[in-house]
């Protein structure tokens, strides 16, 4: 069975300074990972994902994630944090053996200080 | 493209009472899906479908029906609204359903209270 853990819920940064959430996934088979975006009342949308090509993925925003497989682990990480990338982030595994069915982890808020 | 859109945004229902969620894509996406979202919990799968006149359940699909009968359609009906479904619905559709690295794309979400 697939799952996924995200370690901290809510995580605090200062303007300017480096995000990093992170994620770790338990699956069964050769998995799909994703990292999606939920601004406050919104949708979610997807940040980035990785498909067993490259193992450091480049999203949009300036957002980026390694998957590791010895620490099947998948990172999100950005440089800089911007006000707005105050939001909810869910890192998300998906394995051939269930198709789409995506695993969500319970998410990470995250918040940006001025 | 609109992409996917859902409808309502929010309704208020009483226990007991019945009603129909709206979703619909125009991306000619064979895979759409149901998940709710609740505190602390992610987003959970309620119900799926590959194509029209298929669908199967989720992880949490009790109190909730589902047919695919275009597909463009994919609604999900409560039969008989309790508490315990108060949450925030999300519509979500992919290409096939067949690749587990395919993207799935998100509606706006429908905002469930039942008192």
């Amino acid at each position: 069975a697939q799952s996924v853990t995200q370690l901290d819920s809510h995580v605090s940064v200062s303007e300017g300074t480096p995000v990093l959430l992170r994620c770790n996934y338990s699956s069964s088979y050769s998995p799909s990972l994703f990292w999606y975006v939920q601004h406050p009342n919104k949708g979610l949308q997807l940040l980035l994902k990785y498909t067993s090509a490259a193992t450091l993925v480049k999203g949009i925003n300036g957002f980026e994630a390694e998957f590791k497989k010895s620490e099947t682990s998948f990172h999100l990480t950005k440089p800089s944090a911007h006000m707005s990338d105050a939001a909810e982030y869910f890192c998300v595994v998906s394995d051939h053996n269930y198709g789409q069915n995506f695993v969500f982890g319970p998410g990470t808020r995250l918040s940006v200080l001025p | 493209n609109a992409g996917v859109t859902q409808t309502p945004k929010f309704q208020v229902l009483k226990t007991g009472q019945s009603m129909t969620l709206q979703c619909a894509q125009d991306m000619n996406h064979e895979y759409m899906s149901w998940y709710r979202q609740d505190p602390g919990m992610g987003l959970r799968l309620i119900h799926y479908s590959v194509g029209a006149g298929i669908t199967d359940q989720g992880e949490v699909p009790n109190g909730y029906n589902v047919s695919r009968s275009t597909t463009e359609d994919f609604p999900l009906r409560l039969l008989s609204a309790a508490p315990s479904q108060t949450s925030v619905y999300f519509c979500a559709s992919s290409y096939s359903g067949r690749e587990a690295g395919e993207t799935q794309y998100f509606g706006p979400g429908t905002r469930l209270l039942v008192l």
